[in-house]
């Protein structure tokens, strides 16, 4: 199976910070990468397809690069409603998420 | 307008049967680019796939669990059912059914539903 590792697991900002997730695949899943937001008690919020495809909608603040093994995902300026947990997704083979990155409040 | 919704037990008991079901409106499962996946996620933990259907009813299934879950759709009635048999406490989690639409992923999810296994 492909595992998934972000980093870090928690992430304390303030905003307007610039904020970086990494997210590695244990081997080489091309493009196929998946962001998604999730609020406590919410189901989550696909934000980024195919490493740094912006899904309908998303702000522009919000965005994906990196492909084969190495993805990260930035917020440009952090705002309140950004304070959330935050998954990556494999889709090359079966599928697979990280284990999440909590983005709270400095 | 997409939704999909989870029914099912709110209770199962140790060793029983878990049958979930996912049912799409305003979206058909015979639409080739549309698949539905099923996520779980304990309470305070990550994001678990379990399975995923294909409109073609390919099935894929979570190697770690695979012997325990059946995927299945009825695409007249716009319902996907997720067997796990077996159920055990650490199973208690909330479950997802979201939609797949071909290299784009999850971009509609239902609401979840807590399954709680406990005697």
């Amino acid at each position: 199976d492909i595992q998934m590792t972000q980093s870090p697991s928690t992430l304390s900002a303030s905003v307007g910070d610039r904020v970086t997730i990494t997210c590695r695949a244990s081997q080489d899943i091309s493009n196929w990468l998946a962001w998604y937001q999730q609020k406590p008690g919410k189901a989550p919020k696909l934000l980024i397809y195919k490493a740094s495809s912006l899904e309908n909608g998303v702000p522009s603040r919000f965005s994906g690069s990196g492909s084969g093994t190495e993805f990260t995902l930035s917020i440009g300026s952090l705002q309140p409603d950004d304070f959330a947990t935050y998954y990556c997704q494999q889709y090359y083979r079966q599928r697979t998420f990280g284990q999440g990155t909590k983005v709270e409040v400095k | 307008q997409v939704t999909l919704k989870e029914s099912g037990p709110v209770l199962v008991k140790p060793t029983e049967t878990l049958t979930l079901t996912c049912t799409v409106s305003g979206v058909s499962l015979s639409n080739p680019a549309v698949g539905v996946s099923w996520i779980r996620q304990p309470p305070g933990k990550a994001l678990e796939w379990l399975a995923h259907i294909s409109s073609s009813d390919e099935k894929s299934y979570t190697t770690s669990l695979k012997s325990r879950l059946t995927i299945s759709k009825d695409t007249s009635k716009s319902q996907v059912v997720l067997t796990m048999t077996n159920m055990d406490p650490i199973d208690t989690a909330t479950y997802y059914c979201a939609r797949i639409v071909s290299h784009t992923e999850a971009d509609y999810w239902g609401q979840g539903t807590l399954v709680t296994v406990s005697s």
